[in-house]
């Protein structure tokens, strides 16, 4: 299946800083990417639907200027956590579909970032 | 808000067993997925099923889907101990544009025991 990696894998932050996690798709071009978060015992929260060359399409109830997302190519979105505060720690996980492939539908998932804000 | 509701939260059997897994959900889809996520890693797509479907397989696991009820259910046959994780459901809906944004289930947490 299409690979999608991370980076980082984990990071601690002072609280105040920003911080920045990449998603690449390494042998696929997607036009779309989702970011989600996860807290800990939790499932998945989708926090927004990342699109190459265009504004990103954020969740009710997500901040838009706290989490800015950049899709600026066809392999690669960024997520920055502006300003984190300790609230902010958790599993940053983002997918990415594949339109090329004949089955559709499927997510390959990133391996996920661990933010942790002291 | 989540989408879909899955029982148990939390399973625990032993090796060779079977295990289901059941998730509800709440609008109309066009597919239906499962995934597994191991303790602190990524996620790992199992299966699709899409709404015109009512079962599928896969190795070890089967997956059933009723539109009516709009339930799935994830069974996984001869368990063994690496089956070990959390499996979640996640649906497409229809309403999302075509965007194909899924929305999670709050999982099922599976122990195996050897």
């Amino acid at each position: 299946g299409a690979v999608v990696s991370q980076h980082p894998s984990w990071v601690i932050c002072k609280s105040g800083t920003s911080v920045k996690i990449e998603c690449r798709s390494l042998d696929f071009q997607a036009t779309t990417m989702f970011w989600y978060r996860q807290f800990p015992k939790q499932s998945l929260m989708l926090m927004a639907t990342s699109n190459e060359g265009s504004k990103a399409t954020y969740e009710q109830g997500v901040e838009k200027d706290k989490f800015l997302i950049n899709h600026a190519s066809l392999t690669l979105s960024t997520l920055t956590v502006t300003s984190a505060h300790p609230e902010d720690s958790s599993f940053y996980i983002c997918s990415a579909r594949d339109p090329g492939l004949a089955r559709g539908g499927e997510q390959f998932f990133g391996p996920g970032t661990r933010l942790t804000v002291l | 808000s989540q989408q879909g509701e899955e029982d148990p939260q939390a399973l625990s059997i032993q090796e060779g067993e079977n295990a289901t897994m059941n998730c509800s959900y709440k609008t109309s889809i066009n597919n239906l997925q499962w995934y597994r996520q191991n303790s602190g890693r990524g996620l790992v797509h199992l299966i699709l099923i899409r709404s015109n479907e009512r079962e599928k397989h896969s190795g070890r696991l089967r997956v059933t889907l009723d539109t009516s009820k709009k339930s799935s259910s994830l069974l996984i046959t001869a368990s063994r101990a690496a089956d070990t994780a959390s499996y979640f459901c996640a649906t497409d809906a229809t309403g999302s544009g075509n965007t194909g944004k899924l929305i999670f289930g709050q999982g099922t947490t599976l122990q195996v025991k050897p």
